[in-house]
């Protein structure tokens, strides 16, 4: 089964608009990390945002937050206010056994193209 | 800019050849991750090193190898190129259990 789902190959939204990209994630472990990343057309991976499985409060990391909701197994992105700098492809990442674990790989989605418009 | 360095950003090569991709963590992450991606397969997890151990291994063919240095840099060896090892060339590093930061890359392309 894979570990994390990105259903959206592609999205649209206009500047200035909110935009909610998803993501969800398959773990029997109790202890998890998720992460965002951003791929420009250069090819970098940037750090966007981290949540872990025991946070109470949602992520937010200025215009990006991250809405976790644990039962439903989903970690979704929402970015506000898009900026045509914005334009790129993001991926959903899981690392399990967050507590003391030297594991530490990711699970990456496919990813969702993101296109922001003026 | 994350902190991480790999060279070349560039390579070309031939079916056959071996190549040699270098990564500098950042200063103090003491983990080095290795990741390819490419069309068909996405992003996939090859190996990861600690202090000069290596921790895991994932999707990695025995064609390729990598090691960690004492002075923490990472190289990933691919050898017998084949045309489907074109993809582009990952390495992250972290603080211990700390968020990975994504080096620029290194895109390898087997002529």
């Amino acid at each position: 089964a894979q570990k994390i789902t990105q259903t959206q190959p592609g999205m649209f939204v206009q500047e200035k608009e909110a935009v909610t990209l998803d993501c969800t994630y398959d773990t029997s472990d109790p202890s998890y990390g998720l992460f965002w990343y951003k791929q420009p057309s250069s090819g970098e991976m940037i750090f966007l945002i981290y949540q872990g499985s025991y946070d109470q409060q949602n992520a937010t990391e200025g215009r990006y937050s991250l809405n976790f909701q644990k039962a439903r197994k989903s970690a979704n992105l929402v970015i506000s206010a898009s900026q045509l700098g914005d334009s790129a492809m993001y991926f959903c990442a899981m690392r399990e056994g967050e507590r003391g674990s030297t594991l530490g790989r990711l699970y990456f989605g496919r990813g969702t193209q993101l296109t922001v418009w003026p | 800019d994350s902190g991480v360095t790999q060279t070349p950003k560039h390579l070309i090569t031939a079916t056959g050849q071996r190549v040699t991709l270098r990564c500098s963590p950042r200063s103090g992450d003491l983990s080095v991750y290795w990741y390819q991606q490419s069309l068909d397969q996405g992003l996939q997890f090859l190996i990861h090193y600690y202090n000069g151990e290596e921790r895991a291994k994932g999707n990695i063919l025995e064609r390729f190898s990598a090691q960690q240095f004492p002075d923490l840099h990472s190289e990933l060896n691919l050898s017998s190129l084949e045309l489907g090892d074109s993809a582009l060339y990952f390495c992250a590093s972290s603080p211990q259990a700390g968020t990975q930061y994504f080096g620029p890359g290194t895109r390898l392309l087997v002529l």
